[in-house]
């Protein structure tokens, strides 16, 4: 089945512990994205990568760390977590640019306390 | 640079009964629309998108959405509504160039009741 996943789907953590979110697609996608969801805010993205070893800032990246060491996963790492970090998150995935359709992860939902 | 405006954050509807979703854009070019639904406790999923072409454009589930240039619009419709289209529609737009990146309104929320 052609999925996104991602791991952990529900996360409580303290300020200041490193964490990873892990992203995996098996649909040999070459855009990946990292977007937080805020209630009356929508989705933002913070990072994008276009291929293995490419990756650039969307537009909240502040706080946020990413790699594309394989085309398949993308993790997003918080090197030292915040409360405004408290968040929604969804890993999306896309065979190309513009037009493609993006197909999303079921979400992790990161409370940093 | 772009933006999306949902005026609506939650619109409440009668099952069997017609909707529309507001959404309005800004770009100064040329655009890939989409809406995206998102079920309680889940990712979201295309609902349908705009590339060019037909104004009018369908998706799935019985959803439809037209283009409007002159008013920047891309309203999504039903005819009639079910229980089961309970959720949270977001709009985003993407600028027609090879980079993927989406900007998404801030959602509306349809609440349908029996």
């Amino acid at each position: 089945e052609a999925q996104v996943t991602q791991n952990p789907r529900y996360l409580i953590t303290v300020t200041g512990k490193k964490l990873t979110v892990t992203c995996s697609q098996n649909m040999n996608h070459e855009y990946m994205s990292w977007y937080r969801q805020d209630p009356g805010l929508g989705l933002r993205q913070i990072y994008y990568s276009m291929n293995v070893e490419v990756t650039d800032k969307g537009d909240v990246p502040e706080g946020y760390k990413v790699s594309r060491k394989e085309k398949r996963n993308f993790p997003l790492i918080l090197e030292s977590p915040s409360p405004n970090q408290t968040s929604l998150y969804f890993c999306a995935s896309s065979l190309g640019g513009g037009p493609d359709t993006q197909y999303f992860g079921p979400g992790t939902r990161l409370t940093v306390l | 640079a772009q933006s999306v405006t949902q005026l609506d954050s939650q619109v409440p509807v009668f099952e069997e009964a017609p909707v529309e979703l507001r959404c309005n854009y800004s770009s100064s070019v040329s655009v890939y629309l989409f809406w995206y639904v998102q079920y309680p406790n889940q990712g979201l999923q295309l609902l349908l998108k705009y590339l060019s072409g037909s104004t009018l454009v369908k998706g799935i589930n019985g959803f439809e959405a037209e283009f409007n240039k002159s008013q920047t619009s891309f309203h999504l419709r039903k005819p009639s509504v079910h229980i089961s289209d309970t959720a949270e529609y977001f709009c985003a737009v993407n600028l027609n160039t090879g980079f993927q990146k989406l900007v998404f309104g801030t959602g509306t929320r349809l609440l349908v009741s029996p």
